[in-house]
């Protein structure tokens, strides 16, 4: 079946513009997860979705970020006003218990 | 309490010989602990887990051991292929929230 799946894979955007990333879970995973990965690091995590609303949103670095999941299935992570420290790759994962979770590919975002 | 400290940072090894990661935490609310392999350019995929009631796990060449008195895991991979040449992730989960560790770039040499 589908895994899961980001876009874009990759981004450029210019600092201060505001960039929007999506993920789409594997169908039926009501579990899904955030993270954040800077060249050559490991994974930061950034928030947890259970169904659509997300109990903890501790890990988010700042209020320049946000994230929203429509209908138990897409999420978005938006990030306003993008700064150049800003600058990695976003793994998003999903999973049908707090378990294994299963990562897409990324989004690289670099901000110029 | 969150972390979990991961060593070595980078391993090489020769094609056939094994190669152990081990990964330490401190907090006591953890019951799960995943593997993750990374391979350039893609997201990390799960190779084994554990669970906190169980001492040793195996499949094929790749075995988990986990002392949960002494807030310690491992992971060997035996007879070593480049094609294992990647970068290995512990990690712990305790209710929804995953800590990995800052990972080991292994390096099969042929």
């Amino acid at each position: 079946g589908a895994g899961v799946s980001q876009s874009p894979s990759n981004k450029v955007t210019e600092k201060g513009k505001d960039v929007e990333l999506r993920c789409d879970p594997i169908s039926g995973h009501t579990a899904l997860y955030w993270y954040r990965q800077s060249l050559g690091q490991g994974l930061e995590f950034l928030i947890y979705f259970q169904g659509n609303s997300a109990p903890d949103k501790s890990g988010l670095p700042s209020d320049r970020f946000s994230a929203e999941r429509t209908g138990g299935s897409v999420s978005t992570l938006t990030i306003q006003r993008t700064q150049q420290e800003d600058s990695a790759v976003y793994l998003c994962a999903s999973s049908i218990s707090n378990y294994e979770q299963y990562f897409g590919p990324g989004t690289r975002l670099t901000v110029t | 309490g969150e972390n979990v400290e991961q060593h070595p940072s980078t391993l090489s090894v020769q094609e056939g010989d094994s190669a152990v990661i081990k990964c330490t935490y401190s907090d006591s609310a953890s019951n799960y602990f995943p593997w993750y392999k990374q391979e350039l350019g893609k997201g990390p995929q799960l190779i084994i887990d554990i669970r906190s009631n169980v001492g040793e796990k195996k499949d094929q060449r790749i075995a988990v051991t986990l002392n949960k008195t002494a807030k310690h895991f491992s992971l060997h991979i035996t007879e070593t292929q480049p094609e294992d040449s990647a970068v290995y992730f512990c990690a712990k989960t305790g209710g929804f929230k995953t800590i990995f560790g800052a990972g080991t770039r292994l390096f099969v040499k042929a």
